[in-house]
């Protein structure tokens, strides 16, 4: 069964700032990388997708992959207090036709 | 052009009782997902299911859950006997299934809410 850890935070930052969040993944066969925002109440939206070792940016949002440490991250330049939401880390689980495993995510608070 | 669509949005139900919660995924997709998020916790995936067919559902208590997805209508996630700690967020996702898996397009509900009381 595919793992994947997060800190689950939560995670505070002032208005202004980078923040990074940081998900380890346990398959090193894994693939393909999403990032999730998820307010509170409300279902996860695609912010980032990377499968690539390297950087990719999108605006303010840049995921970093790093296969050989296992790990993906997602820094947020210029945070803004919308930016406030938990962040979910997802990995690709080919068994059985292929889903979606979540970390259980971590929480940001971009304070004014 | 309507996203995937879940419903009821809340559900209220008392132990003992049944709940069913359904799902239409979205226009052209054939491949349904279920999730549970308890209380401050990730989203576990549950089953995953294709029109008339389960291929994989090891995310699934063993007793009283069980998910259909039928030639015709939507998906149905029944929780029988409802207890307590099945209180939580139910969402959907649903995908193209075209090809391999890839992860793109994957696009969740807005969920149902279950509050056992």
């Amino acid at each position: 069964q595919k793992e994947v850890e997060q800190n689950s935070g939560p995670l505070s930052v002032p208005e202004g700032a980078i923040a990074s969040l940081n998900c380890t993944y346990s398959d090193r066969g894994s693939q393909s990388f999403f990032w999730y925002r998820q307010y509170s109440g409300k279902s996860p939206e695609l912010i980032m997708f990377i499968y690539s070792n390297g950087d990719k940016e999108d605006g303010r949002f840049t995921a970093q992959l790093n296969k050989a440490s296992q790990y993906v991250s997602l820094l947020i330049r210029d945070s803004q207090p919308s930016d406030s939401a938990t962040y979910l880390c997802a990995v690709i689980d080919y068994n059985q036709g292929g889903k979606l495993i979540f970390g259980q995510g971590t929480e940001l608070s971009v304070k004014p | 052009n309507a996203g995937v669509m879940q419903n009821p949005r809340h559900l209220v139900r008392r132990r003992g009782q049944e709940a069913r919660l359904r799902c239409s995924p979205m226009k052209g997709h054939s491949h349904v997902y279920w999730y549970r998020q308890l209380p401050e916790e990730g989203l576990k995936f549950m089953v995953y299911l294709q029109k008339e067919n389960i291929i994989d559902e090891s995310g699934m208590p063993k007793e009283r859950f069980s998910a259909e997805f039928p030639k015709e209508g939507p998906s149905i996630l029944r929780i029988q006997q409802v207890v307590r700690g099945d209180s939580a967020a139910y969402f959907c996702a649903s995908s193209p299934g075209q090809g391999s898996f890839s992860g793109y397009g994957y696009t969740f509900g807005s969920g149902t809410r279950l509050t056992v009381v």
